[in-house]
């Protein structure tokens, strides 16, 4: 029972086309990672914010890639231009950074596939 | 920063004990050990977390070494629906940044 919620969980774009997903993290998490994982089961990291400013994101998120969290809505990744190589397991995940060693929390993914 | 590596695929009978290991050689003073499992087309879901020594929940247990260079992972007296991959996770930047275990497929035989 996943509490961090993405939508929509399948999406299906033509190359060239935008596709954009959303997630909404679990209450109270600060911290929103969102990650790419092939069909290999490897996961690529891709950006993450704390509250609404970027911490950390990769070259390739800055090319094509776009992403925010803005305050009192839901946080989204989109890209811009899909290519075939897009295709993937997008997973959005949210923390409470600190020294508890709070468990972050993997919503249940949007499974994109580029045609 | 902790590089994390685990066996890729482990075999069981339902009804046995499994223990999936994550070596984690850099880990840091500042860094914990979570383990997830992850079915298709699902994300990874939470199993147990812990910083040093023995943690049991309702699960699941965990065990790290005494230098924490080592988690296993024991799942008792698996079932048909434990068939999934584990993975450990080491978090680090207090909690801001997540570092991937390779992942263990579990399978389970009836």
């Amino acid at each position: 029972n996943s509490k961090v919620i993405q939508t929509p969980r399948y999406l299906v774009k033509g190359q060239g086309q935008k596709a954009k997903m959303r997630c909404i993290p679990e209450k109270g998490h600060p911290v929103v990672f969102w990650y790419q994982q092939n069909k290999n089961n490897e996961f690529k990291f891709l950006i993450n914010f704390q509250n609404q400013e970027v911490l950390q994101q990769i070259d390739m998120t800055e090319k094509r890639f776009s992403a925010e969290c803005p305050s009192n809505s839901p946080c989204s990744l989109e890209i811009q231009s899909s290519e075939a190589g897009d295709s993937a397991l997008y997973l959005c995940a949210s923390s409470l950074p600190g020294t508890g060693g709070w468990a972050p929390l993997f919503g249940e993914g949007t499974r994109l596939s580029v045609l | 920063l902790a590089k994390t590596t685990q066996p890729p695929s482990m075999e069981a009978y339902e009804g046995q004990e499994v223990n999936v290991s994550c070596s984690h050689t850099n880990i840091a003073t500042s860094e914990y050990i979570y383990w997830y499992r992850q079915v298709p087309h699902q994300g990874p879901q939470f199993i147990i977390q812990g910083y040093k020594d023995y943690v049991v929940n309702e699960v699941a247990s965990l065990f790290i070494s005494a230098d924490r260079k080592l988690s296993t992972l024991s799942l008792p007296w698996v079932s048909l629906r434990d068939a999934a991959v584990y993975y450990c996770i080491v978090t680090h930047q207090g909690g801001r940044a997540l570092i991937f275990g390779t992942g263990t497929t579990v399978s389970v035989s009836p």
